[in-house]
Protein backbone atom coordinates (compact mmCIF):
# COMPACT_ATOMS: atom_id res chain seq x y z
CA UNK A 1 0.00 0.00 0.00
CA UNK A 2 1.28 3.82 -0.58
CA UNK A 3 1.84 6.03 2.63
CA UNK A 4 3.34 9.25 2.59
CA UNK A 5 5.53 11.11 4.72
CA UNK A 6 6.05 14.55 5.94
CA UNK A 7 8.18 16.31 8.34
CA UNK A 8 8.84 17.70 10.61
CA UNK A 9 4.81 17.66 12.14
CA UNK A 10 5.43 21.59 13.76
CA UNK A 11 8.53 23.85 13.52
CA UNK A 12 8.77 27.17 14.87
CA UNK A 13 11.22 29.48 13.05
CA UNK A 14 12.52 33.23 13.21
CA UNK A 15 11.64 35.67 10.58
CA UNK A 16 14.68 36.09 8.05
CA UNK A 17 15.71 31.99 8.66
CA UNK A 18 15.50 29.69 5.93
CA UNK A 19 13.06 26.28 5.42
CA UNK A 20 13.39 22.84 4.14
CA UNK A 21 10.32 20.55 4.50
CA UNK A 22 10.67 17.04 3.24
CA UNK A 23 7.82 14.68 1.54
CA UNK A 24 8.36 11.29 0.77
CA UNK A 25 6.16 8.93 -1.49
CA UNK A 26 6.32 5.21 -0.46
CA UNK A 27 4.71 2.05 -2.54
CA UNK A 28 4.29 3.99 -5.91
CA UNK A 29 6.29 4.87 -8.87
CA UNK A 30 6.68 8.39 -10.77
CA UNK A 31 3.63 9.99 -8.51
CA UNK A 32 2.25 13.55 -9.31
CA UNK A 33 3.36 15.78 -5.96
CA UNK A 34 2.32 18.43 -4.94
CA UNK A 35 2.65 21.12 -2.07
CA UNK A 36 -0.27 22.97 -0.76
CA UNK A 37 -0.72 25.90 2.06
CA UNK A 38 -3.20 26.36 4.48
CA UNK A 39 -3.68 29.12 5.94
CA UNK A 40 -5.70 28.74 9.61
CA UNK A 41 -9.28 28.08 8.89
CA UNK A 42 -8.90 28.70 6.02
CA UNK A 43 -8.79 26.60 2.02
CA UNK A 44 -6.28 24.71 0.39
CA UNK A 45 -3.80 26.97 -1.72
CA UNK A 46 -1.62 25.12 -4.47
CA UNK A 47 1.74 26.00 -4.24
CA UNK A 48 3.53 23.77 -6.72
CA UNK A 49 3.41 20.50 -8.45
CA UNK A 50 5.73 18.45 -10.34
CA UNK A 51 4.95 15.36 -12.48
CA UNK A 52 8.45 13.79 -12.95
CA UNK A 53 11.83 14.29 -11.59
CA UNK A 54 12.84 17.42 -11.69
CA UNK A 55 9.61 19.27 -13.26
CA UNK A 56 8.53 21.72 -10.77
CA UNK A 57 5.29 23.86 -11.79
CA UNK A 58 4.67 27.20 -9.43
CA UNK A 59 1.71 28.19 -8.98
CA UNK A 60 1.76 30.99 -6.98
CA UNK A 61 4.72 33.65 -6.91
CA UNK A 62 6.48 33.56 -3.70
CA UNK A 63 9.62 33.42 -1.87
CA UNK A 64 9.07 29.68 -1.65
CA UNK A 65 10.74 27.23 -3.83
CA UNK A 66 10.37 23.14 -4.74
CA UNK A 67 12.58 20.89 -5.77
CA UNK A 68 12.21 16.74 -7.11
CA UNK A 69 15.37 15.45 -6.23
CA UNK A 70 14.37 11.81 -6.18
CA UNK A 71 11.02 10.16 -8.01
CA UNK A 72 9.12 10.00 -4.74
CA UNK A 73 10.79 13.26 -2.80
CA UNK A 74 9.52 16.70 -2.96
CA UNK A 75 10.72 19.11 -1.02
CA UNK A 76 9.73 22.78 -0.14
CA UNK A 77 12.23 25.65 0.89
CA UNK A 78 12.75 29.07 1.83
CA UNK A 79 15.75 31.12 2.45
CA UNK A 80 14.66 33.42 4.10
CA UNK A 81 10.85 32.82 5.98
CA UNK A 82 8.37 35.69 6.75
CA UNK A 83 5.65 35.85 8.73
CA UNK A 84 3.18 35.43 6.14
CA UNK A 85 4.68 31.85 5.19
CA UNK A 86 2.90 30.93 9.01
CA UNK A 87 0.65 28.06 8.10
CA UNK A 88 -0.26 24.37 7.93
CA UNK A 89 1.89 22.64 4.76
CA UNK A 90 0.68 19.85 3.28
CA UNK A 91 2.09 17.57 0.51
CA UNK A 92 -0.29 15.05 -1.62
CA UNK A 93 0.23 12.61 -4.53
CA UNK A 94 -1.93 11.54 -7.14
CA UNK A 95 -0.75 8.54 -10.18
CA UNK A 96 -2.62 9.35 -13.52
CA UNK A 97 -2.34 11.54 -16.32
CA UNK A 98 -4.95 14.37 -15.20
CA UNK A 99 -8.24 15.14 -14.89
CA UNK A 100 -9.71 12.70 -12.34
CA UNK A 101 -6.64 11.78 -10.85
CA UNK A 102 -7.53 11.44 -6.74
CA UNK A 103 -4.91 13.02 -4.47
CA UNK A 104 -3.62 11.73 -1.06
CA UNK A 105 -2.31 14.05 1.82
CA UNK A 106 0.28 13.69 4.01
CA UNK A 107 0.21 14.73 7.77
CA UNK A 108 1.30 18.06 7.14
CA UNK A 109 3.84 20.31 8.57
CA UNK A 110 2.81 23.12 10.63
CA UNK A 111 4.80 26.25 10.37
CA UNK A 112 4.97 29.33 12.89
CA UNK A 113 6.80 31.94 11.70
CA UNK A 114 7.44 34.55 14.67
CA UNK B 1 -8.28 31.10 -14.10
CA UNK B 2 -10.85 28.58 -12.92
CA UNK B 3 -12.85 28.63 -9.26
CA UNK B 4 -14.86 26.84 -6.92
CA UNK B 5 -17.00 28.34 -4.68
CA UNK B 6 -18.52 26.57 -1.76
CA UNK B 7 -21.06 27.61 0.43
CA UNK B 8 -22.05 28.02 3.31
CA UNK B 9 -18.49 28.87 5.01
CA UNK B 10 -19.77 27.55 8.25
CA UNK B 11 -22.55 25.12 9.40
CA UNK B 12 -23.66 25.07 12.97
CA UNK B 13 -26.00 20.99 13.10
CA UNK B 14 -28.24 19.94 15.73
CA UNK B 15 -26.95 16.33 16.12
CA UNK B 16 -29.93 14.40 14.04
CA UNK B 17 -30.82 16.90 11.86
CA UNK B 18 -29.77 16.94 8.04
CA UNK B 19 -28.02 19.59 6.36
CA UNK B 20 -26.63 20.39 2.89
CA UNK B 21 -23.50 22.27 1.40
CA UNK B 22 -23.03 23.27 -2.13
CA UNK B 23 -20.13 23.54 -4.41
CA UNK B 24 -20.09 25.83 -7.73
CA UNK B 25 -17.61 26.40 -10.29
CA UNK B 26 -17.25 29.15 -13.11
CA UNK B 27 -16.26 26.89 -15.68
CA UNK B 28 -17.44 22.98 -16.64
CA UNK B 29 -15.28 20.22 -15.01
CA UNK B 30 -14.17 16.48 -15.40
CA UNK B 31 -15.13 15.70 -12.29
CA UNK B 32 -15.88 16.57 -8.52
CA UNK B 33 -14.12 15.27 -5.54
CA UNK B 34 -15.02 15.75 -2.39
CA UNK B 35 -12.82 15.40 1.00
CA UNK B 36 -13.29 15.63 4.59
CA UNK B 37 -10.67 17.53 7.09
CA UNK B 38 -11.11 16.36 10.41
CA UNK B 39 -9.84 19.72 13.27
CA UNK B 40 -5.84 19.47 13.42
CA UNK B 41 -6.01 16.72 10.56
CA UNK B 42 -5.27 16.54 7.00
CA UNK B 43 -7.99 16.40 4.24
CA UNK B 44 -9.50 12.62 3.43
CA UNK B 45 -10.66 11.87 0.01
CA UNK B 46 -14.13 10.61 0.06
CA UNK B 47 -15.54 10.34 -3.29
CA UNK B 48 -14.95 11.43 -6.64
CA UNK B 49 -18.13 11.92 -9.07
CA UNK B 50 -17.14 11.93 -12.86
CA UNK B 51 -20.34 11.60 -14.89
CA UNK B 52 -22.95 14.29 -15.42
CA UNK B 53 -26.21 13.90 -13.27
CA UNK B 54 -24.27 11.27 -10.77
CA UNK B 55 -25.42 10.66 -7.67
CA UNK B 56 -23.24 8.25 -5.39
CA UNK B 57 -24.42 7.11 -1.27
CA UNK B 58 -21.83 6.28 1.17
CA UNK B 59 -24.18 5.66 4.45
CA UNK B 60 -25.63 9.07 5.61
CA UNK B 61 -23.87 11.20 2.93
CA UNK B 62 -25.12 11.62 -0.25
CA UNK B 63 -23.30 13.22 -2.73
CA UNK B 64 -23.95 14.78 -6.35
CA UNK B 65 -22.90 16.21 -9.30
CA UNK B 66 -25.36 18.75 -11.94
CA UNK B 67 -26.40 17.84 -15.10
CA UNK B 68 -23.77 20.71 -16.18
CA UNK B 69 -21.00 19.22 -14.62
CA UNK B 70 -20.34 22.80 -12.77
CA UNK B 71 -22.33 22.32 -9.50
CA UNK B 72 -22.11 19.61 -6.77
CA UNK B 73 -23.93 19.05 -3.21
CA UNK B 74 -23.53 16.90 -0.28
CA UNK B 75 -26.14 16.12 1.86
CA UNK B 76 -25.64 14.35 5.09
CA UNK B 77 -28.74 13.16 7.03
CA UNK B 78 -29.06 12.66 10.96
CA UNK B 79 -25.65 14.33 11.64
CA UNK B 80 -23.57 12.95 14.57
CA UNK B 81 -20.77 14.15 15.81
CA UNK B 82 -18.09 11.98 14.27
CA UNK B 83 -19.31 14.11 11.45
CA UNK B 84 -17.65 17.48 12.48
CA UNK B 85 -14.94 18.87 10.60
CA UNK B 86 -14.44 20.55 7.15
CA UNK B 87 -15.87 19.61 3.89
CA UNK B 88 -13.72 20.04 0.89
CA UNK B 89 -15.05 20.50 -2.87
CA UNK B 90 -12.56 20.04 -5.51
CA UNK B 91 -12.66 19.95 -9.02
CA UNK B 92 -10.31 19.71 -12.24
CA UNK B 93 -10.60 20.24 -15.74
CA UNK B 94 -9.61 17.55 -18.33
CA UNK B 95 -6.12 16.10 -18.63
CA UNK B 96 -5.29 18.87 -15.44
CA UNK B 97 -3.17 17.74 -13.18
CA UNK B 98 -4.49 20.70 -10.82
CA UNK B 99 -6.78 20.14 -8.35
CA UNK B 100 -9.41 23.40 -7.37
CA UNK B 101 -10.48 23.36 -4.01
CA UNK B 102 -13.01 25.09 -2.78
CA UNK B 103 -12.60 27.40 0.60
CA UNK B 104 -14.33 24.25 2.52
CA UNK B 105 -17.71 24.12 4.62
CA UNK B 106 -16.85 24.03 8.52
CA UNK B 107 -19.28 21.60 10.27
CA UNK B 108 -20.32 21.98 14.10
CA UNK B 109 -22.46 20.03 15.74
CA UNK B 110 -24.58 20.68 18.95
CA UNK B 111 -25.30 17.32 20.98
Amino acid sequence: SQTIHQWPATLVQPVGSPLSLECTVEGTSNPNLYWYRQAAGRGLQLLFYSVGIGQISSEVPQNLSASRPQDRQFILSSKKLLLSDSGFYLCAWSVGTGGTDTQYFGPGTRLTVL
Amino acid sequence: GQQVMQIPQYQHVQEGEDFTTYCNSSTTLSNIQWYKQRPGGHPVFLIQLVKSGEVKKQKRLTFQFGEAKKNSSLHITATQTTDVGTYFCAGNLLDDYKLSFGAGTTVTVRA
